[in-house]
């Protein structure tokens, strides 16, 4: 069964470091995938995708992630985090199949400190 | 604002009632999605309507039923409500087979 692995439910950095938020994917083919992010009490916004093409992604907010086919990762980064970032990550996958429904991951918890 | 949006924004009810959310999606695009996000269970799909037609379900309780209407907005329907559907709902809607905008969500307390 398709399935999506956030290993770190929180992770604190300080404002200012640099962040890697990791997801891991089962799944016989390489599927889309796909970065959130969820503000308290907010929607999901899309941070970037991956369908296929050059491995190293970039999306928005100065966020980018690497797809990785020999470790089924897609990890994502940034370079220098704001105290804005604070918020729920979440990597899903979209099987190829006629529906793209999205499978999640369980979220990762992005704490900033000051 | 990702233009889809979702109504009501918050609505608490009883157990054993039932409760219709609503989902609009964005300009053109013919595919909804739903999806709950609870604490125990987290992000899961639902199920997804295409042009008026179901194409996919996921864990979705047979309680629960969908439908999209001819102008593209769509409703889900929860009866025989328990503790354990207290959730928030989310609707995605997209025009391709890629990325899926989603709404603020409809957060469901049942009491």
């Amino acid at each position: 069964a398709q399935s999506v692995t956030q290993p770190d439910i929180h992770i604190t950095v300080s404002e200012g470091a640099s962040l890697e938020l990791r997801c891991n994917y089962s799944y016989g083919a390489t599927p889309y995938l796909f970065w959130y992010v969820q503000s308290p009490g907010q929607g999901l916004q899309l941070l970037l995708k991956y369908f296929s093409g050059d491995t190293l992604v970039q999306g928005i907010k100065g966020f980018e992630a690497e797809f990785k086919r020999s470790q089924s990762s897609f990890n994502l980064r940034k370079p220098s985090v704001h105290w804005s970032d604070a918020a729920e990550y979440f990597c899903a996958v979209a099987p190829m199949d006629s529906s793209y429904k999205l499978i999640f991951g369980s979220g990762t918890r992005l704490l900033v400190r000051p | 604002d990702s233009g889809v949006t979702q109504t009501p924004k918050h609505l608490i009810t009883a157990t054993g009632q039932r409760v219709t959310l609503r989902c609009s999606p964005r300009s053109g695009d013919l595919s909804v999605y739903w999806y709950q996000q609870s604490l125990d269970q987290g992000l899961q799909f639902l199920i997804q309507y295409y042009n008026g037609e179901e194409r996919a379900k996921g864990n979705i309780l047979e309680r629960f039923s969908a439908q999209q209407f001819p102008d593209l907005h769509s409703e889900l329907n929860l009866s025989s409500l328990e503790l354990g559907d207290s959730a928030l709902y989310f609707c995605a809607s997209s025009s391709t087979a890629d990325t899926q905008y989603f709404g603020p969500g409809t957060r469901l307390t049942v009491l």
